[in-house]
């Protein structure tokens, strides 16, 4: 079992709708969680990070913790073109490194 | 102000060749993390510094990978006598500090290795 796992996709959403984006993790010790965006041929951006249960806004943008069901998502709400992009969900275990799912590829079609 | 820079963006190596890949983090930042992605995969950790000490290695593949961070700034990820499966995109991410763990990633290196 892959230790983060999100799936591949594509996800096609309209513009103007919400895009929601779901990850799990294994380790039960996790502690930090962050979801990246990556346009295709370039590095991976920091778009959020979620430290404690709930919920997290930063404009069009909410992450979603849930710790007892090991789940974290992401919400993107007004959907764009330009949101089209693969979006990888990263989880932190209190060691130094980060974890990487493999990314959902999100298309928004107008 | 400015963000993470690595160099080479692209490098073309013969199998068997020595490669070294550098990257400069942004000013002030204590930790320097050194990623693998192939494509259509998530980056991979490599190894870690915080200054200058490489205080994690535990993700390079082989002995053929060395890093180093000798003045807890730039960093340089060696790869030698390089092999097909060494191609991937190289990714180079610091940190302000070790505790919130946001790491801002540079545009990588791409190695082909032929």
């Amino acid at each position: 079992q892959k230790e983060v796992e999100q799936n591949s996709g594509p996800l096609s959403v309209p513009e103007g709708a919400i895009a929601s984006l779901n990850c799990t993790y294994s380790d039960r010790v996790s502690q930090s969680f962050f979801w990246y965006r990556q346009y295709s041929g370039k590095s991976p951006e920091l778009i959020m990070s979620i430290y404690s249960n709930g919920d997290k806004e930063d404009g069009r943008f909410t992450a979603q913790l849930n710790k007892a069901s090991q789940y974290v998502s992401l919400l993107i709400r007004d959907s764009q073109p330009s949101d089209s992009a693969t979006y990888l969900c990263a989880v932190n275990a209190g060691t130094d490194k980060l974890i990487f799912g493999t990314g959902t590829r999100l298309q928004v079609f107008p | 102000g400015a963000g993470v820079s690595q160099s080479p963006r692209y490098k073309v190596a013969k199998r068997g060749q020595d490669v070294a890949l550098r990257c400069d983090p942004i000013s002030g930042h204590v930790s320097l993390f050194w990623y693998q992605q192939a494509l259509g995969q998530g980056p991979e950790f490599l190894t870690y510094f915080q200054n200058e000490a490489q205080l994690d290695k535990s993700g390079l593949p082989s002995d053929r990978f060395f890093a180093e961070r000798p003045e807890g700034s730039v960093s340089t990820l060696k790869i030698q006598r390089t092999q097909q499966e060494d191609s991937a995109v190289y990714l180079c991410a610091s940190s302000l500090v070790v505790a919130r763990y946001e790491q801002f990633f540079g545009p990588g290196t791409r190695l082909t290795v032929l």
